[in-house]
């Protein structure tokens, strides 16, 4: 099974900062992966697919990058209503596994 | 709109059983595979199960693999899955989730999830 190492696991910041979330596939899955944001008591939202698709709707300042084995998440400038947590998802093959989630919070 | 409406969670006595539905609307749910995927509290995203769009394929995680079965009703636009012996552990919000027209890719719409808890 493809193992999915996300970090931090959480991250203090302030509006306006640059925050940036890597997650490290333990094999290469190409361009297969998406990425997720998590506000408290809501269902998850897909910001990012293949990598760096940016999910129709979802604001530019959230960007993804990266193939292989190594993909990095940004938030250009960190926004209010940008503090939640968020998940790196692979989507080669099964078993599909989650990263353990980067928890974004007020500085 | 997509809209995905989870129903059938609830409090169940460990070694029960369970079947959660999921109502789609707003897209060609025959055309679309489905997806389970489960948080228990405060804890990170757990995927589940996966079917074809045609329910032909399916796919559970080694956690739930001969207790959990996924399934769907076309006709209904309906996805299911249907829990038996449930532990403890199998406690959690359950999302349904709309993918691809194939098995793997990105999960592009959620339900609000349903509750289901295990307890004596």
């Amino acid at each position: 099974a493809i193992q999915m190492t996300q970090s931090p696991s959480s991250l203090s910041a302030s509006v306006g900062d640059r925050v940036t979330i890597t997650c490290r596939a333990s094999h290469g899955i190409g361009n297969d992966l998406s990425w997720y944001q998590q506000k408290p008591g809501k269902a998850p939202k897909l910001l990012i697919h293949a990598a760096s698709s940016l999910q129709s709707g979802v604001p530019s300042r959230f960007s993804g990058s990266g193939s292989g084995t190594d993909f990095i998440f940004t938030i250009s400038s960190l926004q209010p209503e940008d503090f939640a947590t968020y998940y790196c998802l692979q989507d080669y093959n099964f078993p599909r596994m989650f990263g353990q989630g980067t928890k974004v919070e007020i500085k | 709109e997509v809209q995905l409406v989870e129903s059938g969670g609830g409090l169940v006595q460990p070694g029960g059983s369970l079947r959660l539905s999921c109502s789609a609307s707003g897209f060609t749910f025959s055309s679309s595979a489905m997806h389970w995927v489960r948080q228990a509290p405060g804890k990170g995203l757990q995927y589940l199960s996966a079917i074809s769009s045609d329910g032909y394929s399916t796919y559970h995680a080694d956690s739930v693999k001969g207790r959990f079965t996924v399934s769907r009703d076309n006709s209904k636009d309906t996805l299911y899955l249907q829990m038996n012996s449930l532990r403890p552990e199998d406690a959690a919000v359950y999302f349904c989730v709309k993918g691809m027209a194939i098995l793997t890719g990105p999960l592009y719409s959620w339900g609000q999830g349903t509750l289901v808890t295990v307890s004596s």
